[in-house]
């Protein structure tokens, strides 16, 4: 089955910890994304990447960080940097151009 | 000015008529325009993509764009129930460029 993986589903971070999230895709596709969501707001853009090997900072990468050493997986760490990490990150890929992006199921991360 | 906005709502609309969702942008070289819809708890799902002036029909579903007006729209024919859902509008900007930008949403609710 093609698509995108995300984990875990849920995840827990004591605090002063780093944690990182997992995204696997087997579309083929060439760009990666990384947004965060909290509770009764929009999508914010954390990272994306267009190729392997290359990223590019969203609106809010402060404490966030990324690799793309391979074209189908883009994990994001989250780092202790991070004061309020506590949201819904989902992980979107799509075909470079004009392709809409797809999203895997997300991972809720919590902060104890 | 934000990149993309969108009235938070929230929209209440009677079942079987028509919701319209609206959004606009602000960099005007934007090529690719989507609307997610989004439930409560779960990761969004691409509804429709437009890329030219006019509109664009899916089912219950037309996308209206109007470049010149930096104006994007989301019609919802014959509305039910299960169309009570966040509805998400994002935007690409110039080709070469795969950042995906969202407005923060617009919630529907459909009443019976």
């Amino acid at each position: 089955d093609g698509g995108i993986t995300q984990s875990p589903k849920y995840l827990f971070r004591k605090e002063g910890q780093n944690v990182t999230l997992s995204c696997e895709q087997n579309l083929n596709h060439d760009a990666m994304y990384w947004y965060r969501q909290d509770p009764g707001q929009g999508l914010r853009l954390i990272y994306y990447s267009q190729i392997v090997n290359d990223f590019q900072k969203g609106d809010i990468a402060e404490g966030y960080s990324v690799s793309r050493e391979k074209k189908e997986s883009f994990p994001l760490t989250v780092t202790s940097a991070q004061k309020n990490p506590t949201a819904f990150y989902l992980c979107a890929s799509s075909m470079k151009r004009v392709s809409e992006a797809f999203f895997g199921q997300g991972t809720r991360l919590t902060v104890v | 000015q934000k990149e993309v906005e969108q009235n938070s709502g929230p929209l209440s609309v009677p079942e079987g008529a028509i919701a319209s969702l609206n959004c606009t942008y602000s960099d005007r070289v934007s090529q690719s325009f989507f609307w997610y819809r989004q439930y409560s708890g779960k990761s969004p799902e691409l509804i429709m993509s437009i890329y030219s002036n006019g509109d664009k029909e899916d089912g219950r579903f037309t996308a209206q764009l109007n470049k010149a007006s930096q104006y994007v729209s989301l019609l919802i024919r014959d509305s039910q129930p299960s169309d009570s859902a966040t509805y998400l509008c994002a935007v690409k900007p110039n080709f070469g460029n795969e950042k995906l930008t969202f407005g923060t949403g617009t919630r529907l609710t459909i009443i019976p």
